[in-house]
């Protein structure tokens, strides 16, 4: 069965900072890959996917995502942090077949100025 | 274009209860989701309707069904509330093709409180 574990559930980083909140999938498939975010009292909006047509994936507000095949891994990073970045961040992953979605436990962002 | 819409916001209902939940899709989407998130946890995948039938489903009990309407406005039900039913439930719509990435747009969500 298809998994995403995210590592750390809380992640504090200074404003200006590098951000990376980690993300790890179970397959032996490679599952498509997204990361959404999560502000307050809303729905998950995208922040990139993975299509396998790159395997650095850019997406909005500066993040970025690179696809480690041989680590199972689908890490997001953004170079600098801003205070707007503080919420909930999911990487989930769509089964190739496409009928099936994981997300993960979720991370929490704090940005501190 | 609006994006993906649901009804009620806000609802509170007692142990064995049934509610029903409503979302309307993207103009054009044909493919809606279902997903439980508990607080504090990641969404869970509950059902995945598509031209009007069932594609996938996730590991709920059966008192958990869905329907999809011709419009593709879907709803979802649940019979014999329990406490732990309690949860944000979110929709998605997407232009599903099997086989293919596709990405879901959510809504709000519904916050179901069960007392």
């Amino acid at each position: 069965a298809q998994s995403v574990t995210q590592l750390g559930s809380h992640v504090s980083v200074s404003e200006g900072a590098l951000v990376l909140l980690r993300c790890n999938y179970s397959s032996s498939v490679p599952p498509y890959l997204f990361w959404y975010v999560q502000y307050p009292n809303q729905g998950l909006q995208l922040l990139l996917k993975y299509t396998s047509a790159a395997t650095l994936v850019k997406g909005i507000n500066g993040f970025e995502a690179e696809f480690k095949k041989s680590e199972t891994s689908f890490h997001l990073t953004k170079p600098s942090a801003h205070m707007s970045d503080a919420a909930e961040y999911f990487c989930a992953a769509q089964t190739p077949t496409g009928n099936q979605f994981y997300f993960g436990t979720g991370t929490s962002l704090t940005v501190i100025p | 274009d609006a994006g993906v819409t649901q009804s009620p916001t806000h609802l509170i209902k007692t142990r064995g209860q049934h509610v029903t939940l409503r979302c309307s899709p993207i103009s054009g989407h044909k493919s809606v989701s279902w997903y439980q998130q508990v607080l504090g946890q990641g969404p869970q995948f509950i059902f995945q309707y598509y031209e009007k039938e069932e594609r996938g489903r996730g590991n709920f009990p059966d008192r958990f069904s869905a329907r999809q309407f011709p419009n593709y406005s879907s709803e979802l039900n649940v019979n014999a509330l329990l406490l732990g039913d309690s949860a944000l439930y979110l929709c998605a719509s997407s232009l599903f093709t099997s086989g293919t990435i596709y990405e879901q747009y959510f809504g709000p969500g519904t916050r179901l409180t069960v007392t």
